[in-house]
């Protein structure tokens, strides 16, 4: 089975740099993904991480640990448009991605 | 980046009625779709595994003779809600997972708004 933890809601000024932490236990681990989803909307990929350390992406970062089971996503200069809920999803193997409930993030100026 | 289209995006229907959903992936083969339900602000849930050439997997608690699944080529799978009634209201979303050297990745397609009145 899997448990995944993040904080429920988040709040963020614009511009700021804000961190969402994920941290999860599974019964297998390849990986771990993180999604952004808008309300009403489906979610859309942000980033895979299989080593642990931080991979950066543009304004997006995500870090993994592995031997802790942690893993975070790091939004740098915070815009309106990046309201939204992040998904933390680790994946195993061939089984099907099982998402947690998601930190909605709301970002006020 | 790969593409999975979802159809329709959104349908409102009499009680009773069955209304079937549709995803492709658009530029690669996914032998393999995912199903899912989001109620407003809940988490997204699996509903089934949809496996190309076999029948699906359902998770516990999901009605399979109430949400048919058909994954009849690399490329389509649907999803068909069958005699609808309003509790079935919800968000659909399909995805599909892509296999590369790369690794893996899950895009999903742009769901389907059911409401059933």
């Amino acid at each position: 089975g899997q448990n995944i933890d993040q904080p429920t809601e988040m709040t963020a000024t614009e511009g700021a740099i804000v961190q969402i932490n994920c941290t999860y236990q599974t019964s297998g681990f390849n990986g771990l993904f993180w999604y952004q989803q808008h309300a009403g909307e489906a979610p859309t990929f942000l980033s895979y991480n299989v080593l642990d350390g931080l991979e950066e992406k543009g304004r997006f970062s995500s870090f993994l640990s592995r031997s802790k089971g942690y893993s975070y996503l790091l939004l740098k200069e915070l815009q309106m448009k990046d309201s939204a809920s992040y998904l933390c999803a680790p994946h195993s193997g061939n089984t099907p991605l099982v998402f947690g409930k998601g930190t909605r993030l709301s970002v006020i100026a | 980046g790969a593409v999975v289209s979802q159809h329709p995006s959104r349908v409102i229907c009499k009680s009773g009625t069955s209304v079937k959903i549709e995803c492709r992936s658009l530029d690669f083969q996914a032998t393999t779709m995912f199903w899912y339900r989001q109620f407003p602000k809940k988490s997204l849930m699996l509903m089934a595994t949809s496996n190309e050439g076999s029948k699906a997997t359902y998770e516990q608690g999901v009605e399979k003779d109430k949400f048919l699944i058909n994954h009849a080529s690399l490329t389509l799978s649907t999803l068909t809600v069958t005699s609808a009634h309003p509790e079935d209201s919800s968000f659909y979303i399909c995805s599909a997972r892509e296999s590369s050297i790369r690794g893996e990745k899950l895009f999903f397609g742009s769901g389907t708004q059911l409401s059933v009145l």
